[in-house]
């Protein structure tokens, strides 16, 4: 049984470029939660997705969007990137009507020059 | 109102010893209370969970400790090891299902166990 991966694993960027990131949750679950977790910090909401729609959204400028496909699957977008946004962005699953608990991905550390 | 407020930031303890890691948070939506655990360039992983409902919750080791009126839990690591050496993370989310289960986050713990 997969668990929640994420791609890619490291990505480079330059300020003001976009970038996308891959989430497969793990199976059997239905909704993805995005989280950014700067250097030494806990990790930050960004925003939920479930049945293809963002249900819930943390404090993020509109800079940063998401999708969630038919199966399950999702992506971040980021777009206008800043030096700031340099930090691990975390997907997390679970069943939205299940017991609460969320698994988390290995990540994706974008680092932005 | 939707912090939740994490100490100490770091710690060291002897192998064989007890870590005691607190929590303390203000919303009294949040229903659901779990501990992760994350090593270096990893994501976090589920140690253990609880609910207002109980005041101790224990898995192997690893003890959480719930106080409903003073808003505040603690994670109790007993007998250390040297693999227990990572970042130990609270969170808290609200029992609202129908509006998602965000995950408000702790600052973070580092524990390091010398042998």
């Amino acid at each position: 049984d997969a668990g929640v991966t994420q791609s890619p694993t490291h990505l480079i960027k330059t300020r003001g470029q976009q970038v996308t990131l891959r989430c497969s949750p793990k199976s059997g679950h239905d909704t993805v939660s995005w989280y950014q977790q700067a250097l030494g910090q806990g990790p930050q909401f960004i925003f939920q997705y479930y049945e293809e729609e963002e249900r819930q959204r943390g404090n993020f400028p509109d800079r940063f969007s998401g999708h969630q496909f038919p199966n399950y699957s999702s992506e971040l977008n980021v777009n206008a990137l800043l030096l700031g946004d340099s930090a691990l962005y975390l997907c997390a699953s679970t069943l939205l009507m299940g017991t609460d608990t969320q698994y988390f991905g290995p990540g994706t550390r974008l680092t932005v020059l | 109102q939707q912090q939740v407020k994490q100490s100490p930031q770091s710690l060291i303890v002897q192998k064989g010893g007890i870590s005691i890691i607190n929590c303390a948070y203000e919303n009294t939506a949040f229903d659901y209370f779990p501990w992760y655990q994350q090593f270096p360039g990893k994501g976090p992983a589920l140690l253990i969970a609880i609910r207002p409902d109980v005041s101790e919750k224990k898995e192997g080791r690893f003890t959480i400790s719930f106080n409903k009126s003073a808003k505040q839990f603690s994670l109790h690591i007993m007998d250390s090891q040297p693999g227990d050496s990572a970042t130990y993370f609270c969170a808290a989310s609200p029992r609202i299902k129908a509006a998602g289960n965000k995950l408000t986050f702790g600052g973070g713990t580092r524990v390091l166990v010398k042998p």
